[in-house]
């Protein structure tokens, strides 16, 4: 089955403008959550959605927000961009409640310049 | 604060030798999973261990997750140079599934294997 596909791959925005990633699920998987990978922060969780509704929150600013559709499709935004939000944004995808893995999508590199 | 401590950092190794990478943490996970990494890509899931204890093999790699359920190992038997990487140790807080799509990630070990 087709895996977490991420769009587009590659952005590169200005400083001030707002971005917005896409993210697909694996079909069935109703759990997507999303990542920031730095070079410096290593990975850390921005948020996670489950059938239409934020279950949980990291420890990002307002500027970053997300949504879920009801097929499962999510998207994350990012307003007033700031330089230091260049990174790889990675969405992954659970169909289970419990302790199961995760399947991580390829992200989405965003340079802010 | 970094809940889950992952050495070494990097490992340059050749291809044949033994090698042990080590996750721990202060704090008591209710699963821990292993992934892996290459540039440009996501992590990809290689293990998950959820009991204290608990030793999975998966061809030359055992992964051991600690009684009290703080620490990890993975261990690599006859390392080749296919197993380089970006190997990322990470960890779920909450009983009974509640962790709701945070994981809690090492820093990860850049693993080298030269040929």
């Amino acid at each position: 089955k087709a895996g977490v596909t991420q769009t587009p791959r590659y952005l590169i925005k200005t400083r001030g403008q707002q971005v917005t990633l896409s993210c697909s699920p694996i079909s069935g998987h109703r759990s997507v959550s999303w990542y920031q990978q730095t070079p410096g922060q290593g990975l850390q969780f921005l948020f996670e959605y489950f059938s239409e509704t934020q279950r949980n929150k990291g420890n990002f600013p307002g500027r970053f927000s997300g949504r879920q559709f009801s097929n499962s499709r999510s998207e994350m935004n990012v307003s007033t961009l700031e330089l230091g939000d260049s990174a790889l944004y990675l969405c992954a995808s659970s169909s289970r409640l419990t302790l199961s893995g995760y399947t991580f999508g390829s992200g989405t590199r965003l340079t802010v310049v | 604060t970094q809940l889950l401590e992952q050495s070494p950092q990097f490992l340059s190794i050749q291809e044949g030798e033994n090698l042990t990478v080590y996750c721990n943490s202060s704090s008591v996970f209710s699963s821990l999973q292993w992934y892996r990494q290459e540039p440009g890509e996501g992590p990809v899931l290689l293990v998950t261990v959820v009991t204290g204890g608990e030793v999975k093999k998966l061809k030359r790699l055992t992964f051991q997750f600690g009684d009290a359920r703080k620490d990890s190992s993975l261990h690599i038997t006859a390392a080749q140079p296919g197993d380089t990487g970006l190997y990322l140790c990470a960890g779920a807080l909450g009983a009974g599934g509640t962790s709701y799509g945070k994981l809690t990630f090492g820093q990860g070990t850049i693993l080298t294997v030269h040929p």
